[in-house]
């Protein structure tokens, strides 16, 4: 089973911030969250992760609660090619195999 | 740089051929991993290689399934005997660092059609 948990869907207005939450309410102390996103016929691509600060970088943001059990992605402005399936992985750490559980992730559709 | 390739990018076969699936990970990455996705879902995790030790199999559906990483780099994951529930896309991912954090990068992945 995933880690996380989020919306099967959302829809977002062009030009406006994204905001895509995620629970992650079993993480591990050592364990990172990484966002990918999926564009049809197309692999997932890396955006961001973070451990427990927040992140930004040319793609989005990463905000992590302070009990890191959950987590929220912002595109800041979404543009029409930022439709896609977005997946929130919790893994990593200082054991293990690393390999990614992905959940249903979210389809996020920006309307023009 | 040049990020993970996998070849061939479709691929049909009838059902009961055997198949070879090519990934080339990014230059220096010691970590690789196969991901197998049907449609609609997220990618499921197959099998995972540290250089060219397999380190894990738990993902791999059945003994039809076959990877390798002969040299630590390319890798290979083979399907004998295709069933029609093998269709699918087969994603490569390939990771650097052995330390944390880990982030894998993805390929293209081969869509493969089971007739």
């Amino acid at each position: 089973d995933a880690k996380t948990t989020q919306p099967t869907s959302m829809d977002c207005a062009e030009g406006r911030a994204a905001n895509l939450p995620c629970n992650h309410s079993t993480i591990s102390g050592n364990e990172y969250v990484y966002w990918y996103r999926q564009i049809h016929s197309q692999g997932p691509q890396y955006i961001i992760h973070g451990l427990k600060n927040n992140e930004t970088n040319e793609m989005a943001s990463l905000i992590i609660t302070e009990d890191r059990k959950s987590s929220t992605l912002i595109l800041p402005h979404a543009t029409l090619r930022d439709t896609a399936v977005y997946y929130c992985i919790v893994s990593g750490g200082t054991s293990g195999t690393y390999k990614y559980i992905f959940g249903t992730g979210t389809r996020l559709k920006v309307l023009a | 740089g040049a990020g993970v390739s996998q070849s061939p990018r479709y691929k049909v076969a009838k059902r009961g051929q055997d198949v070879a699936l090519r990934c080339d990970p990014i230059s220096g990455h010691v970590s690789l991993f196969w991901y197998q996705q049907a449609l609609g879902q997220g990618p499921e995790f197959l099998t995972y290689f540290q250089n060219e030790a397999q380190l894990d199999k738990s993902g791999l559906p059945s003994d039809r399934f076959f990877a390798e990483r002969p040299e630590g780099s390319v890798s290979t994951l083979k399907i004998q005997r295709t069933q029609q529930e093998d269709s699918a896309v087969y994603l490569c991912a390939s990771s650097r660092p052995d330390y944390p954090p880990r982030t894998q990068y993805f390929g293209p992945g081969t869509r493969l059609l089971v007739l």
